[in-house]
């Protein structure tokens, strides 16, 4: 089985300041690590994953995340905020073999103060 | 870029009624997804669907609901009798061969009010 935890549900950065959100995962079975976006009234985007290659991934819009073994973690970073990065972020776990299905964290939503 | 695509993008209907959400999954893809997301909450994983036959469900799958590819392009879910706490957004995703790394291609949603 396998589950995450995203630690805040809300996020509230300045504009320009460092963009910090928190998922942890458990999992019996290597995992693929994914984080998802989802702005207002819209679907889901892929902003990066980690398919047990680079533990350091980089992803859209100048998101990256690290993989972290040890601690099992995959926070996401941003060095710098930008207004458009306000959004609701989903971290998900799925499984190397077997059936794949993304298991979803409860999410976090990001403010971006002006 | 393919894209998955659903229709209706919202949909209302009274209590009791039979509901069908469609799906364009993107097309040489294998396996296919619903989710939802009940308004402030995660998004749940519904069933899953490979080689025309469900390969997983989740408990909230329940007899009310079923999932079909009737004509190898489109993926629809049925909702047999919905009730108000079927009110949600319902994701259609989907993936191609495990070789491409487990992503999963979401479409924008349908929102599903009932009344």
């Amino acid at each position: 089985a396998q589950s995450v935890t995203q630690l805040g549900s809300h996020v509230s950065v300045s504009e320009g300041a460092l963009v910090l959100l928190r998922c942890n995962y458990s999992s019996s079975v290597p995992p693929y690590l994914f984080w998802y976006v989802q702005y207002p009234n819209q679907g889901l985007q892929l902003l990066l994953k980690y398919t047990s290659a680079a533990t350091l991934v980089k992803g859209i819009n100048g998101f990256e995340a690290e993989f972290k073994k040890s601690e099992t973690s995959f926070h996401l970073t941003k060095p710098s905020a930008h207004m458009r990065d306000a959004a609701e972020y989903f971290c998900a776990v799925s499984a190397i073999f077997g059936n794949e299905k993304l298991t979803f964290g409860t999410g976090t939503r990001l403010t971006i103060i002006p | 870029e393919p894209e998955v695509t659903q229709t209706p993008s919202h949909q209302v209907t009274q209590m009791g009624q039979e509901v069908i959400l469609r799906c364009v999954p993107i097309s040489n893809h294998l396996y296919f997804y619903w989710y939802r997301q009940i308004l402030g909450q995660k998004v749940e994983f519904l069933v899953s669907f490979y080689n025309n036959e469900i390969s997983e469900k989740s408990e909230i799958f329940d007899d009310q609901f079923s999932v079909e590819r009737p004509d190898g392009s489109n993926f629809t879910l049925k909702i047999r009798s919905t009730k108000l706490e079927d009110s949600a957004m319902y994701f259609c995703a989907s993936r191609g061969d495990r070789g491409q790394g487990g992503e999963l291609f979401f479409g924008e949603g349908s929102r599903l009010t009932v009344l």
